[in-house]
């Protein structure tokens, strides 16, 4: 139980254009979602939270207008990278979690992750 | 300065060798404490928990001390497959922030 997929699992695209990326919960209801991004050799930052129904909480230095965030299902989460540059080339993963499960709260579940080359 | 800071390696050990990770943490205010594991070009996966007495599963011990703001992770009898770079995680706002420190990574060698 308690996976959680991405898709997709590496896109290539052009300056300029915008690159949407699914994160599901495909056995649970996923109340929270969290998106990361993690450069080569780095750690993986921290860059939005998002609750069911609500508007995303990002941290501070990220931009909401350029990484949009719609978890409009218990299941489903989207991150649209708007307007890709090449510095934004990155591995983006995304985790969820339930916690109306019963499980503890700090336990997350990641999804495989997705690489953006932005070309 | 960084919320997590970790020494990222390589640790480079012979397989059975004992190898210890430090990691230490700015927010006093964390909460919890996690070490977790990845392996190259996937995602991390939940080693263990830290909580302030320690503690031990199988090969794998966790301390945290509060008071010197670190967290540690020691390996015993390490093994081939222990190769990865481990992540130590810290926690605050209720679970609702995760920080995550760059890793160590460890190769263990036959």
């Amino acid at each position: 139980g308690a996976v959680v997929s991405q898709h997709p699992s590496w896109v290539i695209c052009k300056s300029g254009t915008s690159v949407k990326i699914e994160c599901r919960s495909l056995d649970f209801q996923a109340t929270t979602m969290f998106w990361y991004r993690q450069f080569p050799k780095q750690s993986l930052m921290l860059m939005a939270t998002s609750n069911e129904g609500s508007k995303a909480t990002y941290e501070q230095g990220v931009e909401k207008d350029k990484f949009l965030i719609n978890h409009a299902s218990l299941t489903l989460s989207t991150l649209t990278v708007t307007s890709a540059h090449p510095e934004d080339s990155s591995f983006y993963i995304c985790s969820a979690r339930d916690r109306n499960s019963g499980r503890p709260s700090y336990e997350q579940y990641f999804g495989p992750g997705t690489r953006l080359t932005v070309t | 300065r960084k919320e997590v800071e970790q020494d990222p390696g390589p640790f480079n050990v012979p397989e059975g060798a004992t190898v210890a990770f430090n990691c230490t943490y700015s927010n006093s205010a964390s909460q919890s404490f996690f070490w977790y594991r990845q392996d190259c070009r996937k995602e991390p996966k939940l080693l263990m928990s830290v909580y302030s007495s320690g503690n031990e599963d199988g090969r794998f011990t966790a301390q945290l001390n509060r008071a010197s703001q670190y967290i540690s992770l020691l390996i015993r009898d390490s093994k081939l497959s222990d190769s990865a770079t481990y992540l130590c995680v810290v926690t605050w706002d209720n679970f609702n922030k995760f920080y995550f420190g760059s890793g160590t990574k460890l190769n263990v060698k036959p």
